[in-house]
């Protein structure tokens, strides 16, 4: 296993436009994680899964904004109706959860709304 | 909301050098965390601190937690130019705030180490 993937590494679309990232967790990692950054700042939390359950979701979530983990496995984000704002970069982690563990993070996915 | 805040926001130093980064929070937590991102990339786990430690040893890493002033520093001695990177800590809150293991993180404090 070589870490958490996700697919593309950057994503240029039109405003109005769909866009759907794809995340690939470390296997045994039963915990699921999005977190959008835009520059200078930290990551800001989206939502979160446990096997396929979407336990927590942030305001930050729209109504425009849907993620998915089925099976419990690879889970995608997706943004309908993209607006400027969203250019940021995605990112995707995963844990072992617990308390007692660190993220492992994605590379991202860098999206840019023109 | 951000609840971690990194002090400085930009440190240069000369490699060699030991480079010391703190972090403040407002709530009670389970645990905090460092990362490290370099431009562009994904985040890096450095170092898990428990609420009930107060020092953590990794390598060149060294990391104190003061539950009661709610902070928290990381420090990188014998700097190299590999560690030229943005470092961000990360709070796990305790209920009500957290619970879901939910890390939330600083602004980050870049540092650069010049060879």
């Amino acid at each position: 296993d070589t870490g958490v993937s996700q697919d593309p590494r950057h994503k240029i679309t039109k405003r109005g436009q769909n866009v759907t990232f794809r995340c690939d967790p470390i296997s045994e990692h039963n915990r699921l994680y999005w977190y959008r950054q835009t520059l200078g700042q930290g990551p800001e939390f989206l939502t979160y899964f446990q096997n396929e359950a979407q336990l927590e979701k942030s305001r930050l979530l729209s109504d425009r904004f849907s993620a998915e983990r089925p099976k419990g496995s690879f889970s995608t984000l997706e943004i309908q109706r993209t607006e400027q704002g969203d250019s940021a970069m995605y990112l995707c982690a995963s844990s072992l959860g617990g308390g007692s563990y660190g993220y492992t993070f994605g590379s991202g996915t860098r999206l840019t709304v023109v | 909301s951000q609840q971690g805040e990194e002090d400085p926001q930009a440190l240069s130093i000369q490699e060699g050098e030991n480079a010391t980064m703190n972090c403040s929070y407002k709530t009670s937590i389970n645990n905090l965390q460092w990362y490290r991102q370099n431009s562009g990339r994904g985040l890096v786990h450095l170092i898990l601190i428990r609420s009930n430690e107060r020092e953590k040893h990794s390598g060149r890493l060294r990391v104190t937690l003061d539950t009661s002033k709610k902070s928290s520093s990381l420090l990188i001695t014998a700097s190299r130019a590999a560690d030229t990177a943005s470092y961000f800590c990360a709070t796990d809150p305790r209920p009500p705030q957290g619970g879901s293991e939910k890390l939330v993180f600083g602004k980050g404090t870049k540092l650069t180490v010049n060879p």
